[in-house]
């Protein structure tokens, strides 16, 4: 089974500070796919990324930036120069690769940052 | 732009009613997931469909839930009867799935309905 885990419940950062999110995933699956979604107090969940397990670059866009590293199992999130408008929950995500389509997603609990004006 | 579409957005209910979710996919996209969030935690996986076919639906209380995608474009979800440990967000979300080439799993989400059993 999978799992991921983001182990920081809430973060709390004052505007124009830099803020990275954790992300640690859990598979015995070599090929996967890895996600980052935003929700805001709306409750739409907002596609941010999504990442392969054979691609390990790191990816840049505009503020936001994402670092994958398999060794540690780890795709974490760093927003720069945090706007009152990123406020929100942010979730990581994995996905099985099935050959005719694409599985479900599973989860971490999300991590609420609140960025303080 | 394309958006899941989802009704009602929010529903209460009593216990022991039955109740049901409605979702639109975005057009064209094969794949449709119901996903149940509990207050404070992530999204977790009810049921997928391919076309009008189940593709998972492990996670499925299937005593007291069902959903169907009879034609393979809209879908609903029931509950009957409701229970307490129900309210939750329920979300709907699609993808293009097989057709979709390397964009194919890219998941796309309703705003959601949030249920409340009273």
């Amino acid at each position: 089974a999978q799992k991921v885990t983001q182990a920081q419940t809430e973060i709390s950062v004052v505007e124009k500070e830099d803020v990275t999110l954790d992300c640690v995933y859990e598979t015995r699956d070599t090929t996967y796919y890895l996600f980052w979604y935003k929700q805001p107090p709306s409750g739409e969940l907002v596609f941010l990324i999504r990442r392969n397990s054979f691609d390990e670059q790191n990816e840049i866009s505009g503020r936001y930036s994402w670092n994958f590293q398999k060794s540690t199992s780890s795709f974490n999130f760093t927003i720069t120069a945090s706007q009152v408008v990123d406020s929100a929950v942010y979730f990581c995500a994995l996905a099985l690769y099935s050959g005719g389509g694409a599985d479900g997603l599973t989860f971490g609990k999300g991590t609420h940052l609140i960025i303080q004006p | 732009e394309a958006e899941v579409a989802q009704s009602p957005r929010y529903k209460i209910t009593e216990k022991s009613q039955a109740v049901a979710f409605w979702c639109d996919p975005i057009s064209g996209h094969a794949t449709l997931y119901w996903y149940r969030q509990i207050l404070g935690q992530g999204p977790e996986l009810l049921v997928q469909f391919q076309d009008e076919s189940v593709v998972d639906d492990s996670q499925l209380p299937k005593d007291r839930f069902s959903a169907e995608r009879l034609k393979g474009v809209d879908s609903t979800l029931k509950i009957q009867p409701a229970e307490l440990g129900d309210s939750a967000m329920y979300l709907c979300a699609s993808s293009l799935g097989h057709q979709g080439g390397g964009a194919k799993n890219i998941q796309y989400f309703g705003a959601g309905t949030r249920l409340s059993v009273l």
